[in-house]
């Protein structure tokens, strides 16, 4: 969708380097979410935002944190990038908890060698 | 802990044949459920939902899905398959009111030509 974009959509990156990855809505929506894609595993819950500055863990959330200083950027953070996080990055959104869909970004290729 | 169980992983059917996709999930309150579909190359994007009302849903491109809460099931169908509907399909599912929505490890689907 328009409204969600990611940057960048490709990287290649070496371990022990620190990766940030860059998730932007145009559509005010209060939440944003990060997942990871990998196959065999499905889309797996890694953190999200559930306004400015307030932020919890998903289920894969070790090695990564983010940040929330504004209602349209959500940023991934990979402190130290290791070869197990070579993914899939997709981010989304969501305006509202009761009976609303999450919209997808386009995603980020990370390669970690 | 909520799970999302797609039955299966790897689909192959030839045109016109009929589609059923099962989604099992494991939490007994309230539930939002969805499907989502990525075709090759690209981002997720919403088949259809199901927050309430008539357990049968129908969403784009001729898919549909019914809710049975006592099998805790969401089963996506197709009464007859197209080339164009290669593709990965994803379940997931969202506990009312809670912030995030858990999918699936997704049912890639081949349509023969």
């Amino acid at each position: 969708d328009a409204g969600i974009t990611q940057s960048p959509r490709h990287k290649v990156t070496e371990t022990g380097t620190p990766v940030t990855l860059r998730c932007h809505q145009t559509e005010n929506h209060r939440y944003m979410y990060w997942y990871r894609q990998d196959p065999g595993h499905g889309l797996r819950l890694i953190h999200y935002s559930y306004g400015v500055k307030d932020t919890d863990k998903g289920e894969v959330s070790d090695g990564y944190s983010v940040s929330r200083s504004k209602t349209e950027d959500f940023l991934l953070t990979l402190e130290s990038a290791t070869s197990s996080q070579t993914s899939v990055y997709f981010c989304a959104m969501r305006q509202a908890l009761r009976s609303d869909t999450q919209y997808f970004g386009p995603g980020t290729r990370l390669t970690v060698l | 802990a909520q799970s999302v169980s797609q039955h299966n992983h790897h689909v192959i059917l030839s045109e016109a044949a009929s589609l059923e996709l099962g989604c099992n999930y494991s939490y007994g309150g309230t539930v939002n459920l969805f499907w989502y579909v990525q075709y090759p190359g690209q981002h997720l994007q919403l088949l259809l939902k199901y927050f309430s009302g008539d357990p049968l849903v129908k969403g784009i491109k001729g898919f549909e899905a019914e809710f049975i809460k006592s099998k805790f099931s969401f089963n996506l169908r197709k009464p007859s398959v197209q080339w164009s509907d290669t593709a990965e399909y994803f379940c997931a599912v969202n506990k009312e009111g809670d912030d995030k929505i858990i999918f699936g490890k997704g049912t890639r689907l081949h349509i023969l030509p």
